[in-house]
């Protein structure tokens, strides 16, 4: 069955570096997004990327953050300077077309800004 | 405003007996209603989904869920737990004027022996 990947699992970095977390979507999906779960905290909407643009952000989603799809494959999100507050669980999901269509997410990776 | 209420942050029941997770949902217009549910130190993966289809949706590992318009829910039940249900259970509706999943705050599932 296809499946969302993301890599890495778990990523640790220093405040102010900026990281890249990489996710391969399901092949024929057309809409990705990003999530992030806080320890302990509910898993929060971050950004939806469709057509290769951003079609709907959140207020968390700030000029700090950027989204991408470099190739036919991978959809990345970068942080470009990283707050101890970003540290949290990100999962990716896509999703084939439409708005009624589930999402199927990726199994996350851990970010620890230290 | 769009949101999503699960009444209960922890529910504990006994091997065997019923399973009750509950979820509210806001809104004048019925959304796109789903169960995620989150093993410890994993992903989310959907249990089932509701699309306007059928009110009683059945989904994976035994679990159901049903469409209640009149009272904006849609709680989720199984009628005899099992060790392995153990984990945090999301309810999380979509609208149909945003591409975003709404999730709620999550109800952790204890299975006591």
């Amino acid at each position: 069955e296809p499946e969302v990947t993301q890599t890495p699992s778990h990523q640790v970095t220093q405040m102010g570096q900026e990281v890249i977390l990489r996710c391969v979507p399901i092949s024929n999906h057309l809409y990705f997004y990003w999530y992030r779960q806080i320890l302990g905290q509910k898993v929060e909407f971050l950004v939806s990327f469709y057509n290769n643009e951003i079609s709907e952000k959140s207020e968390i989603f700030d000029d700090q953050f950027s989204v991408e799809r470099p190739d036919g494959s991978n959809f990345t999100l970068k942080i470009r300077s990283t707050k101890l507050e970003d540290s949290a669980m990100y999962f990716c999901a896509s999703s084939e077309e439409g708005v009624a269509y589930e999402q199927y997410f990726g199994p996350g990776t851990r970010l620890t800004v230290t | 405003a769009q949101s999503v209420t699960q009444l209960g942050s922890h529910v504990s029941v006994s091997e065997g007996a019923l399973v009750l997770l509950r979820c509210n949902y806001s809104s004048s217009v019925p959304p796109y209603l789903f169960w995620y549910v989150q093993y410890p130190n994993q992903g989310l993966q959907l249990l089932l989904k509701y699309t306007s289809a059928a009110t009683l949706v059945k989904g994976i590992n035994g679990f159901e869920a049903e469409f209640k318009k009149s009272e904006t829910s849609f709680h989720l039940t199984k009628p005899s737990a099992h060790m392995s249900d153990a984990a945090e259970y999301f309810c999380a509706p979509l609208y149909s004027s945003a591409s975003k999943i709404i999730f709620g705050s999550g109800t952790r599932l204890s299975i006591r022996p």
